[in-house]
Order: C-alpha cells, then structure tokens, then sequence
C-alpha cells in the first residue's frame, strides 16, 4: 500500500476562498511526524506545516493548518484566503518513527491554481 | 549565500557519460539530503549526509550514483555511465540537525536530462 495518498491531481479555488488539500497516510508505527511543502514554478521545496502524531492540537502556521485526523489516517492541509501566490504544487509526506525529517516518503502532489 | 545553492540549474547530457551535481548547503547545516523528483511525482530519497559521512545511501538506485560531502559543506552527486531512466529532477536539502521535525531547507535542483 502507498504510504501517502495524495488523491487529487489538481485543484482550482478562487482568490480569497479556503481550498482543502487532501492526504492520507499510511503507518504501523505510533509515532510519525506529518509535513507538508509547496513547490512552486522555481522548482524550490517550501515547507509549510508539520503535525506530530502525539501531538494534541492540530498544527497552524498563518493561513496553512493542518486537519488532523488520526483515527481515518488524515492529513488535509487549509489553506484560508488563497491568494494567486499560492498556485503551486503542494506535496504530503511522512516520517516514521524516529527517522528524521529528511527521510520522509513524499506524496505525488497536488497542483492547486488560484483563479483571480 | 543565504540559501541552498544547486548547480548547474539544467544538464543535457548523452547516454553513458558521467555527470557531476553540486549542493552548497546553507552555512552551519549539519545535515545534508539528495532526492530526485521524477516529473509529476513526489520526492525520492537518495543519500544522507551528517557532516562528511553518509550513514544512510539506501536511496541511491544503483552503484553508478555515488555523492560525497568535503568539509561538512559542498556535496557533489555522481552518475556514472547515464541512461535515460536518470532524467529526472535532483533536489538537494539541508537541514541545522538531524532530527524528526527539523525543517529542511531545499535548493532549486539540477533538472537532468539524459539523451
């Protein structure tokens, strides 16, 4: 089974408008760690968000958070208040256990456009 | 310089020559990784770097890749005798630790592309 399912090849949001990115996971181990990076045109990884699975609350970093379902294995990213900027690839992986963040499996993406 | 410095941006290349690709981490990065991103697809891990040693080369795909890192800094990544399965984008990252949540800071990659 893939470790992390990233189901939606693209996505369109308005400009202004909340969009969902979706991404489940898939892991034995009860201790992972959750990341997500956006990837814009440049080619250049950003990351934006990452979730510990002990952690109590779900991760917010300005308008990334993190909708963190442990029990359906779910990782969805909200983006709040798209704006043209965030048009990128946006990209779901996971560490397992105490390997370190560098190792973690990656997703196969997710390219969201923004619409003006 | 500020960020993660790959070089060259962009190499065409023939089927069976060697190329060399170069990673300047961000100073003070312990930590260094390889990935290679084939097109539409996520990251693929390579190698890791702790300072000069590799304690983890279980990416590399086959003995014709081999990297090193001189001076706990520059990093080059090797491919000997090229084929075309190698195309592909090669992404380099450092990170100031090794650790499970450190934030790993990427370079633009070396987009390969072997003819």
């Amino acid at each position: 089974a893939q470790k992390i399912t990233q189901t939606q090849p693209g996505m369109f949001v308005q400009e202004k408008e909340a969009v969902t990115l979706d991404c489940t996971y898939d892991t034995s181990d009860p201790s992972y760690g959750l990341f997500w990076y956006k990837q814009p045109s440049s080619g250049e990884m950003i990351f934006l968000i990452y979730q510990g699975s002990y952690d109590q609350q779900n991760a917010t970093e300005g308008r990334y958070s993190l909708n963190f379902q442990k029990a359906r294995k779910s990782a969805n990213l909200v983006i709040s208040a798209s704006q043209l900027g965030d048009s990128a690839m946006y990209f779901c992986a996971m560490r397992e256990g105490n390997t370190n963040a560098g190792k973690s499996t990656f997703g196969d993406g997710t390219t969201l456009t923004v619409k003006p | 310089g500020a960020g993660v410095s790959q070089s060259p941006s962009n190499k065409v290349t023939e089927k069976g020559k060697d190329v060399e690709l170069r990673c300047d981490p961000i100073s003070g990065h312990t930590a260094l990784y390889w990935y290679r991103q084939s097109l539409g697809q996520g990251l693929e891990f390579l190698i890791y770097f702790q300072g000069n040693s590799a304690p983890d080369k279980s990416g590399l795909p086959s003995d014709r890749f081999s990297a090193e890192r001189t001076g706990g800094s520059v990093s080059t990544l090797t491919i000997q005798r090229t084929q075309q399965e190698d195309s592909a984008v090669y992404l380099c990252a450092s990170s100031l630790e090794s650790a499970t949540n450190e934030k790993l800071f990427f370079g633009s990659g070396t987009q390969l592309s072997v003819l």
